[in-house]
């Protein structure tokens, strides 16, 4: 497998401010990584696809100025979500993609997010 | 547009009994993951099925796949309160890298 880390864990903000999350390739580097919401007791959701060097690409329905993708590194993608509200709560998982093995994706840890 | 379904969706039963979860899927993809979840947690890999007819088993869990069908199969044999989760199926959308999850089934073993 593919060790990702996800920082922070969980997140407590206040709305209207801004919230960045880091996603982390600790045993490869990653072109491509992946953001996912899951909202309680649903499936998860993807948003976009982060990949290094270029912009993103977001899925249809995911505002992007909303939610700021950064992968300015092989091992690090950043989400930001701008202007946070309570309907943002929600749990935010990353994963990387590995070449081979049919391109299988390894998901981090999730950061857990509660906009008050 | 792939979409991907699974049933059923919560499923509660007693320990030492059999039983499947099915995942569908509508569009043509021979790439398909099982996850699954505990409350609270990210996702742990369980299964990768690369190809039509791939059987994969790990403990009380066996994978399944029929490309031809659109179909995925999770049998749990002999379940015990341990299995007690959320799993998904995720699909790889052909001619990307992006998955497509499944609804998810919310399996609660009674001991």
């Amino acid at each position: 497998g593919a060790v990702v880390s996800q920082h922070p864990s969980w997140v407590i903000c206040k709305s209207g401010t801004s919230v960045k999350i880091e996603c982390r390739s600790l045993d490869f580097q990653a072109t491509t990584m992946f953001w996912y919401r899951q909202f309680p007791k649903q499936s998860l959701m993807l948003m976009a696809t982060s990949n290094e060097g270029s912009k993103a690409t977001y899925e249809q329905g995911v505002e992007k100025d909303k939610f700021l993708i950064n992968h300015a590194s092989l091992t690090l993608s950043t989400l930001t979500v701008t202007s946070a509200h309570p309907e943002d709560s929600s749990f935010y998982i990353c994963s990387t993609k590995r070449s081979g093995r049919g391109n299988e994706q390894f998901f981090g840890p999730g950061t857990r997010l509660t906009v008050l | 547009e792939l979409k991907v379904e699974q049933n059923p969706l919560f499923l509660s039963m007693q320990e030492g009994k059999n039983y499947t979860i099915y995942c569908n899927y509508s569009t043509t993809s021979d790439r398909l993951y099982w996850y699954r979840q505990d409350p609270g947690k990210s996702l742990e890999s369980l299964f990768v099925l690369l190809s039509n007819g791939a059987v994969k088993q790990e403990g009380r869990l066996m994978a399944s796949l029929d490309t031809k069908a659109r179909l995925s199969t999770l049998h749990i044999t002999a379940a015990v309160h341990d299995l007690s989760a959320t799993y998904f199926c995720a699909v790889n959308d052909s001619g990307t890298y992006k998955y497509i999850f499944g609804t998810g089934t919310r399996l609660k073993v009674l001991a």
